[in-house]
């Protein structure tokens, strides 16, 4: 079984904090995603990662930064957190275009809240 | 970027009553996923489809890849309380390492 974890289930941060979010999967996956989910506007990609200390930026990753130093961990920081950051935090792993079969596993996620 | 259409957006059915929703792309995909998310859960992968027209099961669900490569289709026969939660498609193109994600489909059965 595919296992995608996060580092906290719930948080709480204020204004200005640096905040790290940190995924690890299980799979050996090349790939790997951060995503926010809101109401309303669906699953946005911020990030994704095709390789150890490689990065892309997806369709808002404006506030945030990403590391990839092992191949089982991608971090998402926000340098300075706001309270438009609230939101729920996924991660995933999985494969691409590139691959046979490709799936996408999420883990549980992270609800941050900035206060 | 992206975003795929899907629809029904909410559904409220007997349970007993079997469900249909589908995804629809202005892109051709070559891989269509549906998954279900419980609230406060990230979502977790039911089916995964990979060449036109195929037709897949677990369980009581079934989904089909369409034809034109632009839709997919999800169907969950006699429903049961456990049903219960949002379900989303994710489609990815030939090239590229970007899922696009649906708009979801609420599902509340009523026993």
């Amino acid at each position: 079984d595919v296992k995608v974890t996060q580092s906290s289930r719930y948080l709480v941060k204020r204004t200005g904090e640096k905040v790290f979010l940190e995924c690890v999967q299980d799979m050996d996956h090349e790939n790997m995603f951060w995503y926010r989910q809101d109401p309303g506007l669906g699953l946005r990609l911020i990030y994704f990662s095709y390789d150890v200390k490689m990065k892309e930026k997806g369709d808002i990753p404006e506030g945030y930064s990403v590391s990839r130093e092992k191949k089982e961990r991608f971090s998402l920081i926000l340098e300075s957190a706001s309270t438009n950051q609230t939101s729920m935090y996924l991660c995933a792993s999985g494969g691409t275009s590139g691959d046979e079969a490709p799936e996408q596993y999420f883990g549980p996620g992270t609800r941050l809240t900035v206060t | 970027g992206q975003q795929l259409n899907q629809s029904p957006q909410s559904m409220f059915i007997q349970e007993g009553e079997d469900v249909s929703m589908n995804c629809t792309s202005s892109s051709i995909f070559n891989t269509w996923l549906w998954y279900k998310q419980d609230p406060g859960e990230g979502p977790v992968l039911l089916i995964a489809l990979y060449k036109a027209g195929e037709l897949t099961s677990n369980g009581r669900l079934t989904a089909q890849f369409g034809i034109t490569r632009k839709d997919s289709f999800l169907n969950i026969s006699a429903s049961i309380p456990s049903d219960v939660g949002i379900y989303f498609c994710a489609g990815l193109a030939n090239t590229g390492n970007q899922f696009y994600f649906g708009t979801g489909t609420s599902l509340t059965v009523i026993p």
